[in-house]
């Protein structure tokens, strides 16, 4: 059974870099024509589509942060991960990373826990 | 490119049918059969209770169903239980493997 599980500091200042960590347990990150993709919710907020890629390294990012995100694989480790740097307040969110159960890379059944990361001096 | 518009909220009693609408425009909605939709309860990671419009994934009840027409998808649950009382998100994709969420919608089973 596929599992992913976010990881990463949890407090962040502001102007600096996040970085998120999704460890995958019970699959591979190569493997063909899987995408794996980042989420966030703010406190008491709906849902955003941060980022996603794909098992071949290609990324696609939302455009309001694109300017400010890298998502890549690391095979060797089995995890992807997600940098957002000159974050601010409204960074805060809870982030999660998920797989989908296919490859079309739209829909989005494997969920990790999240984790919540606050911007805050 | 602007999230999706949902209801923020919407009510039943045990046993009723609701529909959680979403509206899009025709960059996304209206564009590609790639809606789908998510049951968030709280404290929880979302889960797909719908996708390319109107498919279930497998263990999904059929009192879950869902369809599109032009740049509007809609959620409809029937025999409304207990259970059901979550947050749901339609999400569409928006080209280039851009993705868009609805603001999401607060059901309530009364």
């Amino acid at each position: 059974q596929l599992q992913l599980q976010e990881s990463g500091p949890g407090l962040v200042k502001p102007s600096e870099t996040l970085s998120l960590t999704c460890a995958v347990s019970g699959g591979s990150v190569t493997s063909s024509a899987y995408y794996w993709g980042w989420f966030r919710q703010p406190p008491g907020k709906g849902l955003e589509w941060v980022g996603s890629v794909s098992y071949s390294g290609t990324t696609y990012y939302n455009p309001s942060l694109r300017s400010r995100i890298a998502i890549s694989l690391d095979t060797s480790k089995n995890h992807f991960s997600l940098n957002l740097t000159s974050v601010t307040a409204a960074d805060t969110a809870v982030y999660y990373c998920a797989r989908p159960s296919d490859g079309s890379g739209f829909y989005w059944d494997f969920w990790g826990q999240g984790i919540l990361l606050t911007v805050s001096s | 490119q602007s999230a999706l518009t949902q209801p923020a909220s919407v009510s039943g009693s045990p046993g009723q049918s609701i529909t959680i609408s979403c509206t899009g425009t025709s960059s996304d909605v209206g564009n590609y059969n790639s809606v789908s939709w998510y049951q968030q309860h709280p404290g929880k990671a979302p889960k797909l209770m719908i996708y390319e419009v109107s498919k279930r994934p497998s263990g999904i009840s059929n009192r879950f169903s869902a369809s599109k027409s032009g740049n509007t998808a809609s959620l409809t649950i029937s025999g409304l239980q207990a259970e059901d009382e979550a947050d749901y998100y339609c999400c569409s994709h928006a080209g280039n493997r851009v993705l868009l969420f609805g603001g999401g919608t607060k059901l309530t089973v009364l």
